[in-house]
């Protein structure tokens, strides 16, 4: 079974700074894809970025960045220039290609030190 | 574009009572619709998905039902609540839409309290 791993449960970083939280999942799968999520205070999960594992490229959407390390089994999100409204807690998830269920992690909570 | 709605916001009822919330989609059609939990500081657990109007998968063994009568639209239901279905329920959504069929797109939330 594909099991996510996020092994920081917090994490804090200063306001304009980059942080980077880490991802591990296990699958036997080639075809899958992954994605981070974002829940903030709301509630609301919010899809920060998303990442098909036959790509090599890594995904970037403005502050945020993957590293994708297909081999490794790694998945993690940088941020950069971290600003106030990136805190939440962020939550990596996997989603296998034969199927639409997604798996995932336990989240971690980013804080932004001013 | 797509939107997804979650009926009520925020819910306080007592152990026993029936439940129903509502998850409505629009701007698609046809999307897979999927009804999670999740407890106070944990992860999300799927509940139910469903791939179209009657079609009902459970994932977990509870006394939480969840029906699908028109194909925009999921709702969640309960007989007897329990103090352990306490937590917060979203609602979400995938398929023809701003990414790609493979990636879901979450409502509000329901946030709800069991006495």
């Amino acid at each position: 079974a594909q099991t996510v791993t996020q092994s920081q449960p917090e994490m804090s970083v200063q306001e304009a700074e980059t942080v980077t939280l880490s991802c591990t999942y296990d699958t036997s799968e080639s075809d899958y894809y992954l994605f981070w999520y974002k829940q903030p205070p709301s509630r609301q999960m919010i899809l920060v970025i998303r990442q098909e594992a036959y790509k090599q490229q890594n995904a970037t959407e403005n502050r945020f960045s993957v590293n994708f390390q297909k081999a490794a089994k790694s998945f993690s999100l940088k941020i950069s220039d971290s600003q106030l409204g990136d805190a939440a807690m962020y939550f990596c998830a996997y989603r296998s290609g034969r199927d639409d269920k997604i798996i995932f992690g336990k989240g971690t909570r980013l804080h932004i030190l001013p | 574009s797509q939107t997804i709605h979650q009926w009520p916001a925020t819910l306080v009822q007592p152990v026993g009572s029936p439940l129903s919330l509502e998850c409505t989609v629009e701007g698609t059609s046809n999307p897979n619709l999927y009804w999670y939990r999740q407890a106070a500081g944990r992860g999300l657990q799927l509940l139910f998905y469903s791939v179209g109007i009657g079609q009902i998968s459970s994932e977990v063994p509870q006394n939480l039902s969840a029906s699908r009568p028109q194909d925009r639209q999921f709702i969640l239901s309960s007989k007897k609540l329990l103090l352990s279905d306490s937590g917060f329920y979203l609602c979400a959504w995938s398929g023809l839409g701003r990414l790609a069929a493979d990636t879901q797109y979450f409502g509000p939330g329901t946030r709800l309290t069991v006495l």
